[in-house]
Order: C-alpha cells, then sequence, then structure tokens
C-alpha cells in the first residue's frame, strides 16, 4: 500500500470547515482513497473513501486532486465532537486490512 | 441494532502470564479483524478472519499470539507468556463479507497492561 504523510496536528474553530490534507504521491491506480477517525479512548470510525472523484456523505466531503496524489477531507461545519485523530489510508481495492499512519490529530476549538 | 463488543474494556496481567480478549463482532458479519495500538500510534494489523479461517495472519508478531474463530462469530486472541512490550489496546473490528471496499466497523477496544 502506498505511503500517506499527514501533518501531526492541526487547530480548527468551532462551526468553521476544517481541512485536513493528505499526501499520497506513490498511489497506484488500484489504490483507494480512505478517510477514518478515532475519537479519544474509542475504536476508529470509518467517514469515507473514494478513488477519483470527489465523494461527499452526510459526515464529510472528500476531495482527490485530479492526479490523485493528494485529497482533502473537508468536514463543513466542524464541531467540539469532531476532535479526533483523523487517519487517511491508502488501499488497493481487495485488500483486507488497514495500515494507519500516525494521523492528523484535529482540535476543535469554541 | 449492537456494534462490535470487547471484553475484558481492561485487562492487568503478570508478565510470564497467558491472556485472552474476547471480540463480539456485529451479526452477520463475516469479516474479522484484530489490530493493536501503541500508545500515539495508529492501529496495528495483526489477523483477519473469513469465517472461522484465518485468511491473513501476516501482523501477528510471533508465536506466543494466537487467534481462534471456531464458529465464524466470537473470536478469541491469545498471548501466552506475555511480556511488557505487548502492552497496548487490543481493538477488533468486523466487515460485510470482507470484500475490500467494505467499512470495517471497529469496536471500543480492550486495554492489555502487563506488569
Amino acid at each position: 500500500d502506498a505511503k500517506t504523510t499527514q501533518p501531526t496536528s492541526m487547530d480548527c474553530a468551532e462551526g468553521r470547515a476544517a481541512n485536513l490534507p493528505c499526501n499520497h504521491s506513490t498511489i497506484s491506480g488500484n489504490e483507494y482513497v480512505y478517510w477514518y477517525r478515532q475519537i479519544h479512548s474509542q475504536g476508529p470510525q470509518y467517514i469515507i473513501h473514494g478513488l477519483k472523484n470527489n465523494e461527499t456523505n452526510e459526515m464529510a466531503s472528500l476531495i482527490i486532486t485530479e492526479d490523485r496524489k493528494s485529497s482533502t477531507l473537508i468536514l463543513p461545519h466542524a464541531t467540539l465532537r469532531d476532535t479526533a485523530v483523523y487517519y487517511c489510508i491508502v488501499r488497493v481495492f481487495g485488500a483486507q486490512k488497514l495500515v494507519f499512519g500516525q494521523g492528523t490529530r484535529l482540535t476543535i476549538n469554541p | 441494532g449492537a456494534g462490535v463488543s470487547q471484553t475484558p474494556s481492561n485487562k492487568v496481567t503478570e508478565k510470564g502470564k497467558y491472556v485472552e480478549l474476547r471480540c463480539d463482532p456485529i451479526s452477520g458479519h463475516t469479516a474479522l479483524y484484530w489490530y493493536r495500538q501503541s500508545l500515539g500510534q495508529g492501529p496495528e494489523f495483526l489477523i483477519y478472519f473469513q469465517g472461522t479461517g484465518a485468511a491473513d495472519d501476516s501482523g501477528l508478531p510471533n508465536d506466543r499470539f494466537f487467534a481462534v474463530r471456531p464458529e465464524g462469530s466470537v473470536s478469541t486472541l491469545k498471548i501466552q507468556r506475555t511480556e511488557r512490550g505487548d502492552s497496548a489496546v487490543y481493538l477488533c473490528a468486523s466487515s460485510l463479507m470482507g470484500q475490500g471496499d467494505n467499512e470495517q466497523f471497529f469496536g471500543p477496544g480492550t486495554r492489555l497492561t502487563v506488569l
């Protein structure tokens, strides 16, 4: 699986959009981009995934650049409950395991 | 419906002892995964079951670690001769059919402390 690079930490004001970047410059054509988050003392939670098109669900939007070498997870109106570690994961379709990096610790401030 | 549950939530043991950690996946999920998370790190894959069989155990660190899923539902992670370095949160996840595109649902984890 391709390696991902994320900032170690980020801050965002409550009510604003949180934009979390991820670099995956060695991604290959059959690899998807997944995002999970982990709130303190809980297991990771799936957020969203995509291959090359932008994706949106009730939790977030995923913007993947045209060359697929980077992506951005957008939480449109961050709340205090969005404070968590966010993991960007690149995964071959059909592969079972998730390979987590260190993630980005996002803190939402009141 | 109920999510993935793990018991116990906390386990404290002494070096050299044997421990068992239990995972109850979401009903109907055929795929089950174990991960280990050390302090400040992301989860690390240990083993994956499809049904009753271990389809990928490449993440088990050594032969002191073993996992079973005899009836294709509940799984038990077994650690023999525990060492202080085994201290971590052990996470279990399950997914529907184990297909690569299916999201994994994680339990809250078991925090293992080896003294």
